[in-house]
């Protein structure tokens, strides 16, 4: 069956602390995959996508993901955490087309001064 | 644009009695979702809709949910009767394309359900 495992439901990092947030997931052939952050109180945001091509994706906020077609991973890093990145954070992944995209269990960040 | 619109925000109600959330998708936007949040089950698809036509309602727990999309700007939600197990945040989201799966979804700011 298909799946998105991220297997760190609570991380705690100091701000400036660089993050690595974790995202395996299971599928036939390589999905599209997206990484999208929720705050408090708020639906989700996508922060970024990868479809294909290069496997270093940039997105919003200063967050990057790597996808690894060998490991079956996709996380979420950021150089340097800021106070206003805590927030849950989800991977997500789907075949395309008219198929749904599955969300992973989210990973919440706590930012420590 | 003011994006993905849901209403109400919060809705309290007894067992038993019906509950109809709202949505209003992004204007242009061709695919649009239903999900429901909790701490046990996380985030999970209802339904999701194609230029107005349901595509994948294998989500819907039970004959007690059911959804509509009359035209390309509303939606609704409805839960009848409703239980205390339907406690949740439940979160609306339209996308641009009609590749639902592949495409960028802007999300609403959700609806959080209390059945009491």
């Amino acid at each position: 069956a298909q799946s998105v495992t991220q297997p760190d439901i609570h991380i705690t990092v100091s701000e400036g602390a660089s993050l690595e947030l974790r995202c395996n997931y299971s599928y036939g052939a390589t999905p599209y995959l997206f990484w999208y952050v929720q705050s408090p109180g708020q639906g989700l945001q996508l922060l970024l996508k990868y479809f294909s091509g290069d496997t270093l994706v940039q997105g919003i906020k200063g967050f990057e993901a790597e996808f690894k077609r060998s490991q079956s991973s996709f996380n979420l890093r950021k150089p340097s955490v800021h106070w206003s990145d805590a927030a849950e954070y989800f991977c997500a992944a789907s075949s395309g087309g008219y198929q749904k995209v599955t969300f992973g269990t989210g990973t919440k960040l706590q930012v420590i001064p | 644009d003011a994006g993905v619109i849901q209403s109400p925000r919060h809705e309290v109600t007894e067992m038993g009695q019906e509950v109809t959330l709202r949505c209003k998708p992004i204007s242009g936007h061709n695919s649009l979702f239903w999900y429901r949040q909790t701490m046990m089950r996380g985030l999970e698809l209802l339904i999701y809709f194609n230029n107005n036509v349901p595509i994948d309602d294998s989500g819907m727990p039970e004959d007690r949910f059911s959804a509509k999309m009359p035209n390309a700007s509303f939606s609704t939600l409805k839960i009848q009767p409703s239980e205390p197990r339907d406690s949740a945040v439940y979160f609306c989201a339209s996308s641009l394309s009609s590749s639902g799966g592949a495409d960028t979804q802007y999300f609403g700011p959700g609806t959080r359900l209390t059945v009491l």
